[in-house]
């Protein structure tokens, strides 16, 4: 049963433009919320991350946002850069489970110049 | 300051047999994750080791063990290797367990099931 699901594989968008990623669970205990980007032959690196407790975080081009009635969470990068291309995962965690992380199958984002 | 490594890089195993990766984590982490990501699909935490201790463990069989040193790096051991055990292995260390600490990944060890 997969917790935590990015129904996209992939997405392509054009430079400049905003780049929107989303990502749904089903266990209403995920208290913590992250997205991780990772290229070919390297391994996830954080980008950013959101509490249950907050409803938007922002970092820089980075803005990831939580509604937690639907059990939804899109990250928005504008505007979008060809190094942004690159696979996107969501995760979640929970402090009951000492905030293992459940992950996403991942989008893959590809920014056309 | 030196990030996670992992070694090896690719490895090749017959079936039944049985394999080891190794692990260094970012100076001054106590904490090492281990992820097992099959082709096409997110990683799957099998076990963390905290201080030494294991500290929590997937869905994965016995024959997945682990084991964490003094200086804080980490081995993964897989036995009877299994045609499905075929993935990208990734470790990632964080500065502590029990809190959304950050976790620092390594680049992997690709292991092939033959």
């Amino acid at each position: 049963d997969q917790q935590v699901k990015q129904n996209s594989p992939s997405l392509s968008v054009q430079e400049g433009r905003i780049s929107i990623l989303n990502c749904d669970y089903t266990n209403s205990m995920f208290d913590y919320f992250l997205w991780y980007k990772k290229y070919p032959a390297e391994g996830p690196t954080f980008l950013i991350s959101i509490s249950s407790i907050k409803d938007k975080n922002e970092d820089g081009r980075f803005t990831v946002f939580l509604n937690k009635s639907a059990k939804h969470l899109s990250l928005h990068i504008v505007p979008s850069q060809p190094g942004d291309s690159a696979v996107y995962f969501c995760a979640a965690s929970f402090s009951d489970s000492n905030y293992q992380l459940i992950w996403g199958a991942g989008t893959k984002l590809i920014i056309k110049p | 300051e030196t990030g996670v490594t992992q070694s090896p890089t690719h490895l090749i195993k017959t079936r039944g047999q049985q394999v080891t990766l190794r692990c260094s984590s970012q100076s001054g982490h106590n904490t090492v994750s281990w992820y097992q990501q099959a082709l096409g699909q997110g990683p799957q935490f099998i076990f963390q080791y905290y201080r030494e201790e294991e500290n929590g463990r997937g869905n994965f069989p016995p024959r997945f063990s682990g084991l964490q040193f003094p200086n804080y790096s980490s081995e993964l051991n897989v036995n009877a290797l299994e045609l499905d055990d075929s993935a990208l292995y990734l470790c990632a260390s964080s500065l502590s367990a029990g809190g959304p600490y950050e976790q620092y990944f390594g680049p992997g060890t690709r292991l092939t099931v033959t």
